[in-house]
């Protein structure tokens, strides 16, 4: 199974700030990755797919880059609304796996 | 809007069975992969299971800690995605997500849409 690790796990940081959520793969795995959202008693909300394509509607501040096996989430600014817990999703190989989560919490 | 709507959860003995239910609507059902995936309490997400479409023979893909006890299916006339599961353990108490496959081609199959989740709970 393909293993993706996230880094760091849990991360404190105030609106406005630029936040970096890294991704690694086991194997490479191309540019298949998705990024997830999670809030606390929410279903995940899709962000990115394709590395860095960002999903309808998903504001602007939200960007993901790399391929091969080193993956970013960056948020640029971030807002009140971000406060979640963030997954990346390798669509490589089955089964597909989940990193084991970001929580982005308040300063 | 697209809308998926999961049932069946529930408290069940260990060796037990239970089978979850989602109702699917806004979309055109049967042209998507659905997939399975679970979240044990403050623990994060895991993949369950896969159903393709009738073009590709709803052939289904699993992971390894389901394989052999849990049966994903679905029912297109009904829009509706099922996941059988038997011989629970207490290690599959979780909130299971029924989930859009946006995209059958290789490598571009996230999940765009989720349900709100069921709870299930293995215990004595």
């Amino acid at each position: 199974d393909i293993e993706l690790t996230q880094s760091p796990s849990f991360l404190s940081a105030s609106v406005g700030d630029r936040v970096t959520i890294t991704c690694r793969a086991s194997q490479g795995i191309s540019s298949y990755l998705a990024w997830y959202q999670q809030k606390p008693g929410k279903a995940p909300k899709l962000l990115i797919y394709a590395a860095s394509t960002l999903q309808n509607g998903v504001p602007s501040r939200f960007s993901g880059s790399g391929s091969g096996t080193q993956f970013t989430l960056t948020i640029s600014s971030l807002q009140p609304e971000d406060f979640a817990t963030y997954y990346c999703q390798q669509l490589h190989s089955y089964p597909r796996t989940f990193g084991q989560g970001t929580t982005v919490e308040i300063k | 809007e697209v809308q998926l709507v999961e049932s069946g959860g529930g408290l069940v003995q260990p060796g037990g069975s239970l089978r979850l239910s989602c109702a699917a609507s806004g979309f055109t059902f049967s042209d998507h992969y659905m997939d399975w995936v679970r979240q044990a309490p403050g623990k994060g997400l895991e993949w369950v299971g896969r159903t393709r479409d009738k073009p590709n023979s709803y052939t289904t893909e699993y992971a390894a800690s389901v394989k052999g006890r849990f049966t994903v299916s679905r029912e297109d006339s009904k829009n509706s995605l099922y996941l059988q599961m038997n011989s629970l353990r207490t290690e599959d108490t979780a909130v299971y997500y029924c989930a859009r496959v946006g995209s059958s081609t290789y490598g571009r199959d996230h999940l765009d849409y989720w349900g709100q989740g069921t709870l299930v709970t293995v215990s004595s």
